[in-house]
């Protein structure tokens, strides 16, 4: 079965800071893909970045860049300079591709990150 | 375009009832999967369905159940309401694979006194 370990459960930093999410991961299978996920108070799952299993490259969109490890089963995000926009609840989730089509996400538990002013 | 539309917002309902949340999909999509957000469970999958046809199933009581039309908007029915039902219900739209993505929508979020 496959699971999804985000260890952090909280994490507070001052504005302009750097912070990585991490996020590690378990499947049996060798075709998946990767997400993050934010989720701020509104509730809606705003989506962050999808990855497969094939493109172990990483990547950067702005103040956002990831880091996708096969050899250690992890794939971290980090915000660099910090706002307090980012403040929400950060999601990892896994999903695996299968011919006929049943995939689901799992999730992790999420990361609260918290930009303090 | 669009994006997905979860109605309603806001539900109270009184344990022993039932409910009804409505999916709308972004246009094209045809799979819409559910998934439950409580705090001690985190978010939890509940089944997708793509076509009209119910795909993959999580490990939820009978008491949930859903269906797809055929302009793809979907629909989640939780029978005989507990107090543990209380949660944010997601609903994500995909063209049916995971290497399109999801998208989800703002959820319903079921109070059950």
């Amino acid at each position: 079965a496959q699971k999804v370990t985000q260890a952090q459960t909280e994490i507070s930093v001052v504005e302009k800071e750097d912070v990585t999410l991490d996020c590690v991961y378990e499947t049996r299978d060798t075709t998946y893909y990767l997400f993050w996920y934010k989720q701020p108070p509104s509730g809606e799952l705003v989506f962050l970045i999808r990855r497969n299993s094939f493109d172990e490259q990483n990547e950067i969109s702005g103040r956002y860049s990831w880091n996708f490890q096969k050899s250690t089963s992890s794939f971290n995000f980090t915000i660099t300079a910090s706002q307090v926009v980012d403040s929400a609840v950060y999601f990892c989730a896994l999903s695996e591709a299968a011919p006929g089509g049943n995939e689901k996400l799992t999730f992790g538990t999420g990361t609260r990150l918290t930009i303090i002013p | 375009k669009a994006g997905v539309t979860q109605t309603p917002r806001y539900l109270i309902k009184t344990r022993g009832q039932q409910v009804t949340l409505s999916c709308s999909p972004i246009s094209g999509h045809r799979s819409v999967s559910w998934y439950q957000q409580t705090p001690g469970q985190g978010l939890q999958f509940l089944f997708e369905y793509f076509s009209e046809t119910q795909r993959n199933k999580g490990n939820f009581p009978g008491r949930f159940s859903g269906r797809q039309f055929s302009n793809s908007r979907s629909e989640m029915n939780v029978s005989t309401l507990e107090l543990g039902d209380s949660a944010l219900y997601l609903c994500a739209s995909s063209h049916g694979r995971a290497n399109y993505g999801y998208t989800f929508g703002s959820g319903t979020r079921l109070t059950v006194v």
